[in-house]
């Protein structure tokens, strides 16, 4: 079994600030993770990936996230948020043998002008 | 077209119509998948191909009826639905299932709403 938890479904920064989104995972086996972001009436864009490669992973946007398996975590960060980061953003989890995505339920990022 | 394109984009229906959700994929994949995203609550999996094959169904109601013709096209066919399923209907796709790991794309949805 698999489950994502994303703590805080809204974080709030200052445009110029630190983003930082926690994502913590639960998988019995190696996991991937995934990154998605949602803009409003849009469909979920990839914003970066983890499979097993690097334990830093670098993605669109300048959003990078770092995969920590002592902590269990994968938490989104980007050094200066910008007011078009102002988005939802899903973690999800897969294993390789798994058949689909579990998805946390999401944290609605806004940035303050 | 490039990506997943998903049409109608807005939809509007009364509890007694029957009509379908179009989902096309122009990225070469071959395995497709229906997302429900209602408000308050994660993405719900409502059902993946995989080759054209159906390989999941996650206990959804039977007025819900997925066909993926070929690779490229998906639809879901709804008939007699409640109002509790008003909701953004999500398509997306990825290489197939059993060789990999891969990401999904996504589609811009259609935002259904029943009444």
């Amino acid at each position: 079994a698999q489950s994502v938890t994303q703590l805080g479904s809204h974080v709030s920064v200052s445009e110029g600030a630190l983003v930082l989104l926690r994502c913590n995972y639960s998988s019995s086996v190696p996991p991937y993770l995934f990154w998605y972001v949602q803009y409003p009436n849009q469909g979920l864009q990839l914003l970066l990936k983890y499979t097993s490669a690097a334990t830093l992973v670098k993605g669109i946007n300048g959003f990078e996230a770092e995969f920590k398996k002592s902590e269990t975590s994968f938490h989104l960060t980007k050094p200066s948020a910008h007011m078009s980061d102002a988005a939802e953003y899903f973690c999800a989890v897969t294993s390789g043998s798994a058949r689909q995505l579990t998805f946390g339920s999401g944290t609605q990022l806004t940035v303050l002008p | 077209e490039t990506g997943v394109t998903q049409t109608p984009r807005h939809l509007v229906m009364g509890m007694t119509n029957k009509k379908s959700l179009k989902c096309e994929q122009h990225l070469g994949h071959n395995a497709m998948y229906w997302y429900k995203q209602s408000a308050k609550k994660p993405l719900e999996l409502m059902f993946v191909y995989s080759l054209e094959e159906r390989v999941e169904n996650n206990s959804v109601p039977s007025r819900f009826s997925p066909e993926c013709p070929n690779s490229s096209h998906l639809f879901l066919h709804l008939h007699t639905l409640q109002p509790e399923d008003s909701a953004l209907y999500l398509c997306a796709s990825s290489q197939a299932l059993g060789q990999g790991v891969y990401e999904q794309y996504f589609g811009p949805g259609t935002r259904l709403t029943v009444t």
